[in-house]
């Protein structure tokens, strides 16, 4: 069955980095686009970035643009989100999805960034 | 782009019907039939219940449904039922590899 694992996530201080990771398993990974969704503690949802099967078009939010870089690893059935200069609002639960046309059809549990001074 | 358009909250008893609305504009719900509605119980991840507009995945009641007027789209739950009770939230392709989420409903049994 389709697993989404991911890692990384933690408590950090403002402006510095993180890599999450998502392992992916029970499908054929490079046949699907991917993406990072986050939630804001007791908030709604809100699409951070996806990435093409093979990476040859990749979108990010506003909110993240310039700051937040998407990439995959097909040999390894890998995606990660690179993080930086995180900011407070950055705070979220950060969630790996498949994508399949326009929606998402597996998520996920998620991965805690907690940016707190 | 604004996110969707969804009230904060719906509620209905067991066995009856409830509407839960997602209003966008004539740019991403009004202009695409890629609306999507996804369940979510608190602590998990969230589940799609129904893509482009109406179309319902594989082990979703059918008491779940989906469809579209202009630029609103509505998830409909025949027969409710206690499991039903979570929050649900819609989503729309706006154009230019722009997805955009609604706020959230909490929807609750009665």
């Amino acid at each position: 069955q389709v697993q989404l694992a991911e890692s990384g996530g933690g408590l950090v201080k403002p402006g510095v980095s993180l890599r999450l990771s998502c392992a992916a398993s029970g499908f054929s990974f490079s046949d699907y686009y991917m993406s990072w969704i986050r939630q804001a503690p007791g908030k709604g949802l809100e699409w951070v970035s996806y990435i093409s099967t093979s990476a040859s078009m990749i979108y990010h939010a506003a909110s993240v643009k310039g700051r937040f870089t998407i990439s995959r690893d097909n040999a390894k059935n890998s995606l990660y989100l690179q993080m930086n200069s995180l900011r407070a609002e950055d705070t979220a639960l950060y969630y790996c999805a498949r994508v399949y046309g326009y929606r998402i059809d597996y998520w996920g549990q998620g991965t805690q960034v907690t940016v707190s001074s | 782009q604004s996110a969707l358009t969804q009230p904060p909250s719906a509620s209905g008893s067991p066995g009856q019907p409830v509407t839960i609305s997602c209003t966008g504009t004539s740019s991403d719900v009004g202009a695409y039939n890629y609306v999507s509605w996804y369940q979510q119980h608190p602590g998990k991840a969230p589940k799609l219940m129904i893509y482009d507009v109406s179309e319902r995945p594989s082990g979703v009641p059918d008491r779940f449904s989906g469809s579209k007027s202009g630029n609103t789209a509505s998830l409909t739950v025949s027969g409710l039922q206690a499991e039903d009770e979570a929050d649900y939230y819609c989503a729309s392709y706006a154009g230019s590899n722009n997805v955009i989420f609604g706020g959230g409903t909490k929807l609750t049994v009665l």
